[in-house]
């Protein structure tokens, strides 16, 4: 089964800083997709980025950037210029492309501060 | 118009008692899902249905019984609530990748059940 992993329950950074939320997730498939979804404490569930595994391209939205690699299994989050309206807790996501069993596996989740 | 929507947002009942949370989506989605977000903010999949086929029962007690009258609607019914089954439950849905969809999950705004 596939699993999840975000190491860092906790980050913070200083308005307008940038900072990298980590994650590793185990598969042995070869072609997945992967997410960050943020959510708020209006409690929503908020896509952030999206990466097909076959792509090799690292996703960009905005502010927001993945750094992928597929060989070490690893999928962090660079947030740019932080704002405060990006405090909320993170959250990597794993999904198969395998018929039949087509769900989100979720990380722990990383619970982010943006200082002003 | 809301994509997904679940009633009722919030839910204090008492232990013993039976409750149902409903969920419908307009997208156009064949793929409804219930996930479970516990204390600790951990998201954990509980049912998906396929155009009103049962997918996905990830070891879920009995007294969870998920009912999907039709593609647009997944509702959650919970016999003799615990303390335990406090949590926040989300409902989302998605196109099935194998069907072009784009492998994201749109979710509810979730509803906060209490057991007392």
């Amino acid at each position: 089964a596939q699993t999840v992993t975000q190491s860092q329950p906790e980050m913070s950074v200083q308005e307008a800083e940038t900072v990298t939320l980590s994650c590793t997730y185990d598969t042995s498939e070869s072609d997945y997709y992967l997410f960050w979804y943020k959510q708020p404490p209006s409690r929503q569930m908020i896509l952030v980025i999206r990466q097909e595994a076959y792509k090799q391209q690292n996703a960009t939205e905005n502010r927001f950037s993945v750094n992928f690699q597929k060989a070490a299994k690893s999928f962090s989050l660079k947030i740019s210029d932080s704002q405060l309206g990006d405090a909320a807790m993170y959250f990597c996501a794993y999904r198969s492309t395998q018929g039949g069993s087509e769900k989100l596996v979720f990380g722990k989740g990383t619970k982010l501060t943006v200082n002003p | 118009d809301t994509a997904v929507s679940q009633t009722p947002k919030y839910l204090v009942t008492q232990m013993g008692n039976d409750k149902s949370i409903k969920c419908e989506q307009n997208l156009g989605h064949d793929t409804m899902y219930w996930y479970k977000q516990d204390s600790k903010k951990f998201l954990k999949i509980m049912f998906s249905y396929n155009n009103k086929e049962l997918i996905i029962n990830e070891t879920v007690p009995n007294r969870f019984s998920p009912k999907s009258p039709d593609k647009a609607h997944l509702n959650l019914h919970i016999n003799s609530l615990e303390l335990g089954d406090s949590a926040v439950y989300f409902c989302a849905s998605s196109r099935r990748t194998l069907a072009g969809g784009s492998g994201e999950l749109f979710f509810g705004e979730g509803s906060r059940l209490t057991v007392l």
